[in-house]
């Protein structure tokens, strides 16, 4: 029961070019998306959200896309940079106090020189 | 904003042991959260905390785990009876100008033998 997926294990993409991270879901209830990063060893990193009432946010270097008819969600990361090179995770809130995320599996993004 | 603080960063203990993961928040925050993430596995919810008592939990959050805040600072997540299968990271997060977006600890590695 994959509620959030993410069916790139992994992407390699050259420093400087953009990378685009990728996420489904299934269930059109949800209320606000959210991307992390982690590095080995460490807690996940809140990157960027989006709620469900926007199709686009941005953050300096990150941008997330909401496309609510196709239940996707997507991370755009220009450029690319050496330090991006970690697995990054998407998440859902059902919405509402304090519920807990729902995760994907996660994309493990290698950024080459 | 700055991260909750964890300890201890690894436990080892054998199967049927209690044990207690403690985290540390800043005071103002009003809801605390445990994952885990098994190795290789995505991060998965256990429990929520608001205002001194659990809001949400998953089903992983059996009658073998509790949460408590016993001196109003430190955040606990105890297993009474520790299984292999509880071998994993786990995290604690915060949230306080959201409840969507939450912050999170850099981890307790519990190895079960």
């Amino acid at each position: 029961d994959q509620q959030v997926k993410q069916n790139s294990p992994s992407l390699s993409v050259q420093e400087g070019r953009i990378s685009i991270l990728n996420c489904d879901y299934t269930n059109s209830m949800f209320d606000y998306f959210l991307w992390y990063k982690k590095y080995p060893a460490e807690g996940p990193t809140f990157l960027i959200s989006i709620s469900s009432i926007k199709d686009k946010n941005e953050d300096g270097r990150f941008t997330v896309f909401l496309n609510k008819s196709a239940k996707h969600l997507s991370l755009h990361i220009v450029p690319s940079q050496p330090g991006d090179s970690a697995v990054y995770f998407c998440a859902v809130a059902p919405g509402g106090g304090a519920d807990g995320l729902t995760f994907g599996k996660g994309t493990h993004l290698i950024i080459q020189p | 904003e700055p991260e909750v603080t964890q300890t201890p960063s690894h436990q080892v203990t054998q199967m049927g042991q209690e044990v207690i993961l403690r985290c540390v928040p800043i005071s103002n925050h009003l809801y605390f959260y445990w994952y885990r993430q098994i190795l290789g596995q995505k991060v998965e919810f256990l429990v929520s905390f608001y205002n001194n008592e659990i809001s949400e939990k998953s089903e992983i959050f059996d009658d073998q785990f509790s949460v408590e805040r016993p001196d109003g600072s430190n955040f606990t997540l105890k297993i009474r009876s520790t299984k292999l299968e509880d071998s994993a990271m786990y995290f604690c997060a915060r949230s306080s100008l959201s409840p969507y977006e939450q912050y999170f600890g850099p981890g307790t590695r519990l190895t079960v033998t």
